[in-house]
């Protein structure tokens, strides 16, 4: 299995702020099939991004994603108090996995 | 807009079967190009993908779990269903049923249910 490694563990920012989450592959990720998703409290996940650049429908454009082979960052521009969240990494070129998520915390 | 709700018994017992049934409203599963899968989410931990089915009958499953799933699908009733056998301690989770963005096992999930605990516990 691909095994998605995701840093920092927490991250804290203020509103307005810029923010870089990153997620590394033990192995190429094939096509450059990498997914981000946002999970608030009690709530399923909800797709950000595949791609791994393509917003899904209704995602703002502050949320961005780049990256190829084992290495990619999702960037918020400026924090709004909604993205304060869990938001997680999935591989789809080969199986799925997952990271282990990245915690978004108001600092 | 697609729905999806997941349903089950939220408490089973060591070494038994888990089974879960997710029903889709809003889209027909029999007519849909797209795969649907279940994932999990052990208390305050990370997303696990279980595996995932076509209404045609083809799956496609997680290698750490593969000995112990089946999925199946019910086009009459646009459901579709896991079964775990074996369940320990470490089965308790959030499982959500989803959907693929397309045609493929090997794509994102678009539509989520919104999750159902299970706890193995005697």
């Amino acid at each position: 299995d691909i095994v998605l490694t995701q840093s920092p563990g927490t991250l804290s920012l203020s509103p307005g702020e810029r923010a870089t989450l990153s997620c590394r592959a033990s192995q190429s990720v094939s096509s450059n099939y990498l997914a981000w998703y946002q999970q608030k409290p009690g709530q399923a996940p909800r797709l950000l991004i595949s791609g791994p650049s393509i917003r899904a429908t209704g995602i703002p454009d502050r949320f961005s994603g780049s990256g190829s082979g084992t290495v990619f960052t999702l960037t918020i521009s400026r924090l709004e108090p909604e993205d304060f969240a869990v938001y997680y990494c999935q591989q789809y070129g080969r199986s799925n996995t997952f990271g282990q998520g990245t915690k978004l915390e108001i600092k | 807009q697609l729905q999806l709700q997941e349903s089950g018994p939220g408490l089973v017992k060591p070494s038994e079967t888990l089974s879960l049934t997710c029903t889709v409203s809003s889209g027909s599963i029999g007519t849909s190009l797209h795969y649907w899968g279940w994932i999990r989410q052990p208390p305050g931990k990370g997303l696990e993908w279980i595996g995932s089915i076509h209404y045609s009958g083809g799956t496609y499953f997680s290698p750490s779990l593969q000995s112990r799933i089946t999925i199946s699908v019910d086009t009459s009733k646009n459901q579709f269903s896991l079964n775990l056998t074996s369940v320990t301690t470490a089965d308790t989770a959030m499982y959500y049923c989803a959907r693929h963005s397309h045609s493929s096992p090997l794509l994102p999930f678009d539509y989520w249910g919104q999750g159902a605990l299970v706890t193995v516990s005697s």
